[in-house]
């Protein structure tokens, strides 16, 4: 059980907009630190494609962005494209565990 | 370039000890913590610990305290992974990733442990 929250799964067309959430609690996302999102391609290690909830580091496509309110984080996905297709994690740190927290993941398929 | 090259894929029997590395380039080795992350089959990503190289300040999360230790030697610009006594729980990936703030920005390969008798 993951201590933040993703939906296992979001699936889009090529061209389309697909977002992702990211649900957590007062003791991370709410007391308000950060979320980052990473993105896992098959056989890879993770890849940081959101830092400080909507900042991209160089080179990741505009068609990312990320946004916060409250308890919750959201990644959207613009334009998709077959090369997105990968598993997606939010991060944020937890002052009840003193250290990052992860979501589950959501496995992106552009259909 | 910033890099984080892990060590190769072990193969271990259950109860062996283990240390594997995660050796740092193209950065100040001593101005950023150094995390390890475990990965098992199938499974999402899940935080382990945290180690600063340039004071060896580490910090673990409480699923992982007492099971692992994590440690740096400066001078060669080289994370740690250890394990002590390997069960075959521990079979999984392990990647390390370089944080300044609270978040990786760049992430090794990955180190593959498979414990098996």
């Amino acid at each position: 059980q993951s201590v933040l929250t993703q939906p296992p799964s979001v699936s889009g067309a090529p061209g389309q907009r697909v977002t992702i959430s990211c649900t957590g609690s007062s003791s991370n996302i709410g007391a308000g630190y950060d979320v980052h999102w990473y993105q896992q391609l098959p056989g890879t290690g993770p890849k940081l494609l959101i830092s400080g909830n909507s900042n991209r580091p160089l080179g990741v496509p505009d068609r990312f962005s990320g946004s916060k309110s409250g308890t919750s984080a959201s990644l959207a996905i613009t334009g998709l494209q077959a090369e997105d297709e990968a598993d997606y994690y939010c991060q944020s740190y937890d002052s009840g565990l003193s250290g990052w927290v992860f979501g589950g993941g959501t496995k992106l398929t552009v259909l | 370039e910033v890099q984080l090259v892990q060590s190769g894929a072990e193969v271990k029997k259950p109860g062996e000890s283990l240390k594997i590395s995660c050796k740092a380039s193209g950065y100040s080795f001593t101005s950023y913590w150094i995390a390890w992350v475990r990965q098992m089959p199938g499974k999402g990503l899940e935080w382990m610990g945290i180690i600063y190289p340039g004071d060896s300040d580490t910090k673990y999360s409480p699923s992982f305290q007492g099971q692992v230790t994590i440690s740096a030697d400066k001078f060669i610009n080289t994370a740690y992974l250890q394990w002590s006594r390997l069960k075959a729980s521990d079979s999984a990936m392990f990647f390390c990733a370089r944080s300044g703030e609270d978040y990786g920005d760049y992430w090794g390969q990955g180190t593959l442990v498979t414990v098996s008798s």
